[in-house]
C-alpha cells in the first residue's frame, strides 16, 4: 500500500495564486521528500525535510512537516504557468524498513492557468 | 555534464520477447533504482542496487531482472513473464545513504506492447 497520499489529486489555479498540496503518511519516517514531474519526463527533486524539522524553504517553495499528524504540505507561492506539473511526496520507511526504499504517493496534478 | 541517461526513449515489445532498458549514471553514486509508473499512479519500486554486484527485489520484481556489473550501469530486462509491461520506466540513483538522501532520476523509457 502507498505510504504517502497526496491531496488533492488535481488542483487548478490562476497564475500568481498560491498552490497548496498535502501529503499524509501512515508510519514513522526519517525524512519526507517532494518531487516534481513534468508530463512524460523524469522526476526532479524539490526539497527534503527531516523528521526533526518543522519547516523548510527553497525559493518560492515552503514545506512543512507535522510528525504528530503524519502530514506534510507543499506551498508554491506566486505560481507561474511553468509550475504546471505533477507533484509527489516520498517517504522512507523509517526504522522498520530498508533505508534504501522510498515510497511515493500518487501525486497531485497542478495546472496553473495563464 | 553529470546526470542519468536512459535509452531508448520509446521501446516496443512483441509477445514473448525480452527487452532491456538501459540506465547509465556519471554521478559516482553507489545506489541505483528502477521504478515503474502507470498512468495516474505513483512510482513503484522494481529493483534496487546498493553496490556493484549486488541488488535486491523491490515491491514488484516479478517478470523483471537486473544486473549491476559496473557502478555506472544498471540495466533492466523486462521478460516475457511480465504480462502487463506497458508502463513508463524510471531509473534513479543516490548516494550510499539511499532513501535518506535525494534520488536523481533519468528521463524515463516508455515501453509499449505491439
Amino acid at each position: 500500500s502507498q505510504q504517502g497520499e497526496e491531496d488533492p489529486q488535481a488542483l487548478s489555479i490562476q497564475e500568481g495564486e498560491n498552490a497548496t498540496m498535502n501529503c499524509s503518511y501512515k508510519t514513522s519516517i526519517n525524512n519526507l521528500q517532494w518531487y516534481r514531474q513534468n508530463s512524460g519526463r523524469g522526476l526532479v527533486h524539490l526539497i527534503l525535510i527531516r523528521s526533526n524539522e518543522r519547516e523548510k524553504h527553497s525559493g518560492r517553495l515552503r514545506v512543512t512537516l507535522d510528525t504528530s499528524k503524519k502530514s506534510s504540505s507543499l506551498l508554491i507561492t506566486a505560481s507561474r504557468a511553468a509550475d504546471t506539473a505533477s507533484y509527489f511526496c516520498a517517504t522512507d520507511r523509517g526504522s522498520g524498513g530498508s533505508n534504501y526504499k522510498l515510497t511515493f504517493g500518487k501525486g497531485t496534478l497542478l495546472t496553473v492557468n495563464p | 555534464d553529470g546526470g542519468i541517461t536512459q535509452s531508448p526513449k520509446y521501446l516496443f515489445r512483441k509477445e514473448g520477447q525480452n527487452v532491456t532498458l538501459s540506465c547509465e549514471q556519471n554521478l559516482n553514486h553507489d545506489a541505483m533504482y528502477w521504478y515503474r509508473q502507470d498512468p495516474g499512479q505513483g512510482l513503484r519500486l522494481i529493483y534496487y542496487s546498493q553496490i556493484v554486484n549486488d541488488f535486491q527485489k523491490g515491491d514488484i520484481a516479478e517478470g523483471y531482472s537486473v544486473s549491476r556489473e559496473k557502478k555506472e550501469s544498471f540495466p533492466l530486462t523486462v521478460t516475457s513473464a511480465q504480462k502487463n509491461p506497458t508502463a513508463f520506466y524510471l531509473c534513479a540513483s543516490s548516494t550510499w545513504a539511499g532513501a535518506r538522501e535525494t534520488q536523481y532520476f533519468g528521463p524515463g523509457t516508455r515501453l509499449l506492447v505491439l
